[in-house]
């Protein structure tokens, strides 16, 4: 089925440093959703938008929905061990509840 | 409040047994998902339930996979004659509108 590029696949980083990933469609999408999954858990909203050029943040995280409508990106600031975790992008079209999922991106922090 | 449940959380079967999981969504939300999530992958889309109907199971990898939703609320994923490519992670997911809130998941071994 139909996926959404997610970049990158994965990023070790140190304790501190800033995080950006990244979400790409060749189709439009008027919803964009963030999530972090961590071991043995299901994904958790972290982020949602809904406008195109929406800027939001959560805390440290802060995301935006591209002016184009095709892509999104996530920032992670000041980043802290308790971020490590995998994070998926998912958008939606039109009226279409189902959503695309990205194939996620791994973040690992050395404290 | 509650949040998505889902039961039981491991299942560990037989190759050739039926297996029956469960997800109790978030009350009121009326969009129910099931997906599949091998391990170290992304999120596989099987079967999206509105109300008690399934427009959309293009995912159901098999006539051996199966759903059913009552009362707007619980959903059982049935899989029969499971095999062990089955195992994985099943996880449901509830939504109002857009925003998807997931349970746990059942972890499926098929040994």
């Amino acid at each position: 089925g139909q996926q959404l590029n997610q970049s990158p696949q994965s990023m070790f980083i140190q304790e501190g440093e800033d995080v950006s990933m990244n979400c790409t469609s060749s189709s439009i999408f008027n919803t964009w959703l963030w999530y972090k999954q961590e071991p043995g858990e299901g994904p958790v909203l972290l982020i949602a938008l809904y406008k195109a050029g929406e800027l939001t943040s959560n805390g440290r995280l802060t995301a935006q929905f591209g002016i184009t409508r095709k892509d999104s990106f996530l920032n992670i600031s000041a980043s802290i061990p308790s971020d490590v975790g995998i994070y998926f992008c998912a958008g939606a079209a039109g009226n279409n509840r189902k959503l695309i999922w990205g194939l996620g991106t791994s973040l690992g922090v050395n404290p | 409040g509650a949040g998505v449940s889902q039961s039981p959380s491991n299942k560990v079967t037989e190759k050739g047994k039926d297996v029956e999981l469960r997800c109790d969504p978030i009350s009121g939300h009326t969009a129910l998902y099931w997906y599949r999530q091998r391990l170290g992958q992304g999120l596989e889309f099987l079967i999206y339930f509105q109300g008690n109907s399934a427009p959309d199971k293009s995912g159901l990898p098999s006539d051996r996979f199966s759903a059913e939703r009552t009362g707007e609320s619980v959903s059982t994923l049935t899989i029969q004659r499971t095999q062990q490519e089955d195992s994985a992670v099943y996880l449901c997911a509830s939504s109002p509108i857009g925003e998807q809130f997931f349970g746990p998941g059942t972890r499926l071994t098929v040994l």
